[in-house]
């Protein structure tokens, strides 16, 4: 099983400052299929993210990701208020398909 | 418009079973895999299943082999989670999703299991 280890836990950021969170495997992901959530109080989850560094559908281009192999970043630039939520990485290369334990994005 | 509605949730004792459903709609609902993930109360997310698009294959995560069932009518543009003996580590929501990175989400529903 690939663990998925996030950090840090929380991160406390303000309004128009840059958002870096990592997520890092315990082995290798399979073709980089890592994909990247964001999940807001009492909401499903939405990919914001997958194949590591592909942008879903919609998704503003202040959110990229990048990374390979064990190692895979998430950059938020100039966040904006509603950015501020819970983020959680994915692998689904390999079974199980893990999430890891989620980084906080908190307002400063 | 995409939409995936989970229904079957509800209070059940440990021991117990329960069938989810998540009915599909405003895509090519047999052309994709689908899955199942959880989230306990104030938890993160778990992946619980996944199954292909013509169902040959099949995934579970370790804590929920032997007991849980994933399957899918295609004709019926529906996903299944067919739960049995259930536990109270497995109180959570529930959400189905679409895709193996999942693009669309359920709502969710929730399961409880207590005596």
């Amino acid at each position: 099983e690939i663990v998925l280890t996030q950090s840090p836990g929380t991160l406390s950021l303000s309004p128009g400052e840059r958002g870096t969170l990592s997520c890092r495997a315990s082995q290798s992901v399979t073709s980089n299929y890592l994909a990247w959530y964001q999940q807001k109080p009492g909401q499903a989850p939405r990919l914001l993210i997958y194949g590591a560094s592909s942008r879903a559908t919609g998704i503003p281009d202040r959110f990229s990701g990048s990374g390979s192999g064990t190692d895979f970043t998430l950059t938020i630039t100039r966040l904006e208020p509603e950015d501020f939520a819970v983020y959680y990485c994915q692998q689904y290369g390999s079974s199980p398909y893990t999430f890891g334990q989620g980084t906080k994005l908190e307002i400063k | 418009e995409v939409q995936l509605v989970e229904s079957g949730g509800g209070l059940v004792k440990p021991g117990g079973s329960l069938r989810l459903s998540c009915a599909a709609s405003g895509f090519a609902f047999s052309t994709y895999s689908m899955n199942w993930v959880r989230q306990a109360p104030g938890k993160g997310l778990e992946w619980v299943s996944s199954i292909s698009s013509s169902s040959s294959y099949i995934y579970y995560a370790d804590s929920v082999k032997g007991r849980f069932t994933i399957s899918r009518d295609n004709a019926k543009n529906s996903l299944y989670l067919q739960m049995n003996s259930l536990r109270a580590e497995d109180t959570a929501v529930y959400y189905c999703g679409s895709k193996a990175a999942i693009d669309y989400w359920g709502q969710g529903t929730l399961v409880t299991v207590s005596s």
